[in-house]
């Protein structure tokens, strides 16, 4: 079966510090995999995807993600975190046979404190 | 830029009643989704339309029905509501079912209570 794991229901981390917040796929065959976003009371917004090539993506609001096949990971990460980076984030994996449809994680709350 | 536009953004309904949550979309996108998002459990697809006349079940397509009114517009009706159907549901939409590398854009969400 195709899913996504975020096994950190929320991560707490100071303005300024470094942030990853984690995710972990099991597909078959090589997928597509997307980070997005949601603020409180709106949809989500997609923040970058893996498609192929250089392991390491970059995205919106200076966001980036590191794809690991072997681990088959493909954690969020930022350098010095906002406090407006607190939010909700989801993960998602679209799998090479499911066309359009995606699979999502059942998301993780980042709290950025001041 | 509207993007995807979902109405209404609140609802309340009694057990039993029927509803219909309407969404368009003004990107010219041809697939189109329905999700329901519940706490912990991530976003899971109801009913998606990858193509204006085409509709498909997702993952939890029991007690809804979707229709592909137009190329803009995908609606998801519960025929009779349920306890359970309470939750947050959001419209998607994307390019073309072979532009599987394009992210999906979401509407703002109905928020459903059925009490």
């Amino acid at each position: 079966a195709q899913s996504v794991a975020q096994p950190e229901d929320q991560v707490n981390v100071a303005e300024g510090n470094p942030l990853t917040v984690k995710c972990t796929y099991s597909v078959s065959g090589n997928p597509y995999l997307f980070w997005y976003v949601q603020y409180p009371n709106r949809g989500l917004q997609f923040l970058l995807k893996y498609i192929t090539g250089d392991n390491l993506v970059k995205g919106s609001y200076g966001f980036e993600a590191e794809f690991n096949k072997s681990q088959t990971s493909f954690h969020l990460k930022k350098p010095s975190a906002l406090v407006s980076d607190s939010a909700l984030y989801f993960c998602a994996v679209r799998p090479m046979e499911y066309g359009n449809k995606l699979v999502f994680g059942a998301g993780t709350i980042l709290r950025v404190k001041s | 830029n509207a993007g995807v536009t979902q109405t209404p953004k609140f609802q309340v309904l009694k057990t039993g009643q029927s509803m219909t949550l309407q969404c368009a979309q003004d990107m010219n996108h041809n697939s189109m989704y329905w999700y329901r998002q519940d706490p912990g459990m991530g976003l899971r697809l109801i009913y998606y339309s990858a193509s204006e006349g085409t509709t498909d079940k997702g993952e939890v397509p029991n007690g809804y029905n979707v229709s592909r009114l137009n190329k803009r517009e995908f609606s998801l009706r519960l025929e009779s509501a349920a306890p359970s159907q309470t939750s947050v549901y959001f419209c998607a939409s994307s390019e073309a079912p072979g532009s599987v590398r394009q992210p999906q854009h979401f509407g703002d969400g109905t928020r459903l209570s059925i009490l």
